[in-house]
Protein backbone atom coordinates (compact mmCIF):
# COMPACT_ATOMS: atom_id res chain seq x y z
CA UNK A 1 0.00 0.00 0.00
CA UNK A 2 1.74 2.56 -1.44
CA UNK A 3 -0.51 5.71 0.44
CA UNK A 4 0.05 9.01 -1.13
CA UNK A 5 2.78 9.57 -4.01
CA UNK A 6 3.79 12.76 -5.17
CA UNK A 7 6.08 13.30 -8.23
CA UNK A 8 8.55 14.54 -9.24
CA UNK A 9 10.20 15.24 -5.62
CA UNK A 10 12.61 17.77 -6.94
CA UNK A 11 12.47 20.14 -9.62
CA UNK A 12 14.47 23.06 -10.75
CA UNK A 13 12.57 25.55 -12.76
CA UNK A 14 13.59 29.18 -14.80
CA UNK A 15 10.97 31.99 -14.54
CA UNK A 16 8.57 31.54 -17.28
CA UNK A 17 7.95 27.48 -17.20
CA UNK A 18 5.51 25.94 -17.10
CA UNK A 19 5.15 21.98 -15.19
CA UNK A 20 2.60 19.61 -13.37
CA UNK A 21 2.72 18.09 -10.23
CA UNK A 22 0.95 14.60 -9.59
CA UNK A 23 -0.11 13.45 -6.90
CA UNK A 24 -1.92 9.73 -6.58
CA UNK A 25 -3.78 7.97 -3.69
CA UNK A 26 -4.52 4.59 -3.36
CA UNK A 27 -6.81 4.84 -0.51
CA UNK A 28 -10.02 5.08 -2.45
CA UNK A 29 -10.24 8.56 -0.84
CA UNK A 30 -12.26 11.34 -1.86
CA UNK A 31 -10.78 14.22 -0.78
CA UNK A 32 -7.59 15.40 -1.83
CA UNK A 33 -5.37 18.47 -1.16
CA UNK A 34 -2.64 20.75 -2.00
CA UNK A 35 -0.78 22.96 0.02
CA UNK A 36 2.50 24.45 -0.19
CA UNK A 37 5.26 24.90 2.91
CA UNK A 38 7.40 28.07 3.21
CA UNK A 39 9.30 28.99 6.37
CA UNK A 40 7.83 31.07 8.99
CA UNK A 41 4.22 30.34 7.38
CA UNK A 42 4.03 26.66 7.66
CA UNK A 43 0.94 25.02 5.49
CA UNK A 44 -0.82 27.14 2.95
CA UNK A 45 -3.82 25.65 1.11
CA UNK A 46 -3.63 26.15 -2.96
CA UNK A 47 -6.63 23.87 -3.97
CA UNK A 48 -8.84 20.69 -2.89
CA UNK A 49 -10.65 18.17 -4.43
CA UNK A 50 -13.90 17.03 -2.68
CA UNK A 51 -14.84 14.01 -5.55
CA UNK A 52 -14.00 13.37 -9.15
CA UNK A 53 -14.34 16.17 -11.24
CA UNK A 54 -14.44 18.75 -8.75
CA UNK A 55 -11.79 21.77 -7.56
CA UNK A 56 -12.22 24.05 -4.98
CA UNK A 57 -9.61 27.11 -4.43
CA UNK A 58 -7.66 27.53 -1.14
CA UNK A 59 -5.98 30.07 0.70
CA UNK A 60 -3.61 30.88 -2.03
CA UNK A 61 -4.50 29.22 -5.73
CA UNK A 62 -3.30 32.55 -7.60
CA UNK A 63 -0.76 31.35 -10.32
CA UNK A 64 -1.42 27.33 -10.18
CA UNK A 65 -4.24 25.31 -11.53
CA UNK A 66 -5.63 21.85 -10.17
CA UNK A 67 -7.57 19.06 -12.28
CA UNK A 68 -9.19 15.81 -10.74
CA UNK A 69 -10.17 13.77 -13.60
CA UNK A 70 -9.58 10.38 -11.83
CA UNK A 71 -10.39 9.78 -8.33
CA UNK A 72 -7.01 8.66 -7.60
CA UNK A 73 -5.17 11.52 -8.86
CA UNK A 74 -4.90 15.08 -8.36
CA UNK A 75 -2.94 17.41 -11.04
CA UNK A 76 -1.19 21.03 -9.89
CA UNK A 77 -0.39 22.96 -12.74
CA UNK A 78 1.97 26.05 -12.84
CA UNK A 79 1.50 27.70 -16.39
CA UNK A 80 4.28 30.62 -15.80
CA UNK A 81 6.61 29.73 -12.79
CA UNK A 82 7.66 32.59 -11.20
CA UNK A 83 10.67 32.88 -7.88
CA UNK A 84 7.87 33.43 -5.56
CA UNK A 85 6.10 29.83 -6.01
CA UNK A 86 9.77 28.43 -5.35
CA UNK A 87 8.60 26.24 -2.14
CA UNK A 88 7.82 22.83 -0.80
CA UNK A 89 4.43 21.18 -1.69
CA UNK A 90 2.37 18.77 -0.44
CA UNK A 91 -0.61 16.69 -1.31
CA UNK A 92 -3.12 15.30 1.29
CA UNK A 93 -6.26 12.92 0.71
CA UNK A 94 -8.52 11.86 3.53
CA UNK A 95 -11.77 9.52 3.18
CA UNK A 96 -14.04 11.51 5.30
CA UNK A 97 -14.17 15.07 6.54
CA UNK A 98 -11.22 16.68 7.82
CA UNK A 99 -13.07 17.68 11.04
CA UNK A 100 -13.20 14.10 12.16
CA UNK A 101 -10.94 12.32 10.17
CA UNK A 102 -6.84 11.87 9.21
CA UNK A 103 -5.00 13.14 6.39
CA UNK A 104 -2.20 11.23 4.74
CA UNK A 105 0.31 13.26 3.44
CA UNK A 106 2.77 12.78 0.51
CA UNK A 107 6.76 12.88 1.19
CA UNK A 108 6.71 16.37 -0.78
CA UNK A 109 8.22 17.99 -3.67
CA UNK A 110 11.02 20.40 -3.49
CA UNK A 111 10.11 23.23 -6.47
CA UNK A 112 12.91 25.82 -6.83
CA UNK A 113 12.12 28.62 -9.67
CA UNK A 114 15.05 30.97 -10.60
CA UNK B 1 -12.22 33.30 9.13
CA UNK B 2 -10.35 30.17 11.18
CA UNK B 3 -6.91 30.55 12.60
CA UNK B 4 -4.26 28.20 14.55
CA UNK B 5 -1.55 30.60 16.39
CA UNK B 6 1.72 28.36 17.91
CA UNK B 7 4.50 29.18 19.96
CA UNK B 8 7.53 30.32 17.77
CA UNK B 9 10.92 27.99 17.78
CA UNK B 10 12.85 26.68 17.69
CA UNK B 11 12.77 24.98 20.51
CA UNK B 12 15.94 23.21 21.82
CA UNK B 13 15.45 20.28 24.91
CA UNK B 14 17.30 17.83 26.63
CA UNK B 15 16.39 14.65 26.38
CA UNK B 16 14.10 13.61 29.21
CA UNK B 17 13.16 17.27 29.55
CA UNK B 18 9.08 18.52 29.96
CA UNK B 19 7.87 19.67 27.01
CA UNK B 20 4.81 21.82 26.27
CA UNK B 21 4.27 23.61 23.03
CA UNK B 22 1.54 25.90 22.88
CA UNK B 23 -1.26 26.61 20.55
CA UNK B 24 -4.38 28.65 20.50
CA UNK B 25 -6.97 29.06 18.00
CA UNK B 26 -9.59 31.15 16.56
CA UNK B 27 -12.90 29.40 15.03
CA UNK B 28 -16.25 30.24 14.39
CA UNK B 29 -18.14 27.20 14.45
CA UNK B 30 -17.09 24.11 16.48
CA UNK B 31 -13.49 22.75 15.36
CA UNK B 32 -11.96 19.80 16.06
CA UNK B 33 -8.31 20.35 16.67
CA UNK B 34 -4.91 18.23 15.98
CA UNK B 35 -1.65 17.98 16.07
CA UNK B 36 0.17 16.88 12.88
CA UNK B 37 4.47 16.26 13.14
CA UNK B 38 6.93 16.33 10.18
CA UNK B 39 9.84 14.42 10.80
CA UNK B 40 12.92 14.99 8.43
CA UNK B 41 12.13 14.49 4.76
CA UNK B 42 8.82 13.43 5.51
CA UNK B 43 5.06 14.77 4.99
CA UNK B 44 2.84 15.61 7.60
CA UNK B 45 1.10 12.91 10.28
CA UNK B 46 -1.15 13.21 12.63
CA UNK B 47 -0.11 12.79 16.18
CA UNK B 48 -3.20 13.57 18.15
CA UNK B 49 -6.51 14.77 17.94
CA UNK B 50 -9.73 15.98 20.00
CA UNK B 51 -13.32 16.67 18.28
CA UNK B 52 -14.82 17.80 21.45
CA UNK B 53 -14.54 20.50 24.41
CA UNK B 54 -12.47 18.70 27.49
CA UNK B 55 -11.24 16.02 25.55
CA UNK B 56 -7.98 14.26 25.43
CA UNK B 57 -5.51 13.61 22.53
CA UNK B 58 -2.74 11.00 23.21
CA UNK B 59 -0.39 9.19 21.05
CA UNK B 60 3.55 8.22 21.83
CA UNK B 61 3.43 9.88 24.96
CA UNK B 62 2.37 13.21 23.72
CA UNK B 63 -1.35 14.92 25.29
CA UNK B 64 -3.08 18.03 24.69
CA UNK B 65 -6.60 18.46 25.84
CA UNK B 66 -9.40 20.68 24.61
CA UNK B 67 -9.69 24.03 26.44
CA UNK B 68 -12.92 25.59 24.88
CA UNK B 69 -12.39 28.53 27.67
CA UNK B 70 -9.43 29.62 26.74
CA UNK B 71 -9.28 28.43 23.23
CA UNK B 72 -6.28 26.64 23.24
CA UNK B 73 -4.73 23.06 22.61
CA UNK B 74 -1.05 23.20 23.71
CA UNK B 75 1.23 19.64 23.45
CA UNK B 76 2.75 18.28 26.57
CA UNK B 77 5.12 15.22 26.66
CA UNK B 78 6.82 14.25 30.35
CA UNK B 79 10.49 13.10 29.00
CA UNK B 80 11.28 13.78 25.48
CA UNK B 81 13.81 11.48 23.50
CA UNK B 82 15.84 12.38 20.65
CA UNK B 83 13.54 10.48 18.52
CA UNK B 84 10.95 13.12 19.21
CA UNK B 85 12.86 16.08 16.94
CA UNK B 86 10.35 17.17 14.68
CA UNK B 87 8.44 19.95 13.27
CA UNK B 88 4.97 19.72 14.94
CA UNK B 89 1.91 21.67 13.36
CA UNK B 90 -1.48 22.24 15.69
CA UNK B 91 -4.03 22.95 13.42
CA UNK B 92 -7.82 22.66 13.16
CA UNK B 93 -11.33 22.10 11.11
CA UNK B 94 -14.32 23.32 11.52
CA UNK B 95 -17.57 21.95 11.61
CA UNK B 96 -18.28 24.84 8.80
CA UNK B 97 -15.91 24.25 6.34
CA UNK B 98 -15.56 21.05 7.61
CA UNK B 99 -13.93 19.94 4.29
CA UNK B 100 -10.50 22.00 4.76
CA UNK B 101 -8.04 21.84 7.53
CA UNK B 102 -5.85 25.45 8.82
CA UNK B 103 -2.29 24.64 10.19
CA UNK B 104 -0.16 26.96 12.08
CA UNK B 105 2.84 27.49 11.28
CA UNK B 106 4.64 24.79 13.32
CA UNK B 107 6.96 24.11 16.19
CA UNK B 108 10.62 23.07 15.66
CA UNK B 109 11.97 20.84 18.29
CA UNK B 110 15.24 19.57 18.62
CA UNK B 111 16.31 17.23 21.17
CA UNK B 112 19.72 16.78 22.67
CA UNK B 113 21.22 13.79 23.88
Amino acid sequence: NAGVTQTPKFRVLKTGQSMTLLCAQDMNHEYMYWYRQDPGMGLRLIHYSVGEGTTAKGEVPDGYNVSRLKKQNFLLGLESAAPSQTSVYFCASIQGLAVTGELFFGEGSRLTVL
Amino acid sequence: GDSVTQMEGPVTLSEEAFLTINCTYTATGYPSLFWYVQYPGEGLQLLLKATKADDKGSNKGFEATYRKETTSFHLEKGSVQVSDSAVYFCALSDYFGNEKLTFGTGTRLTIIP
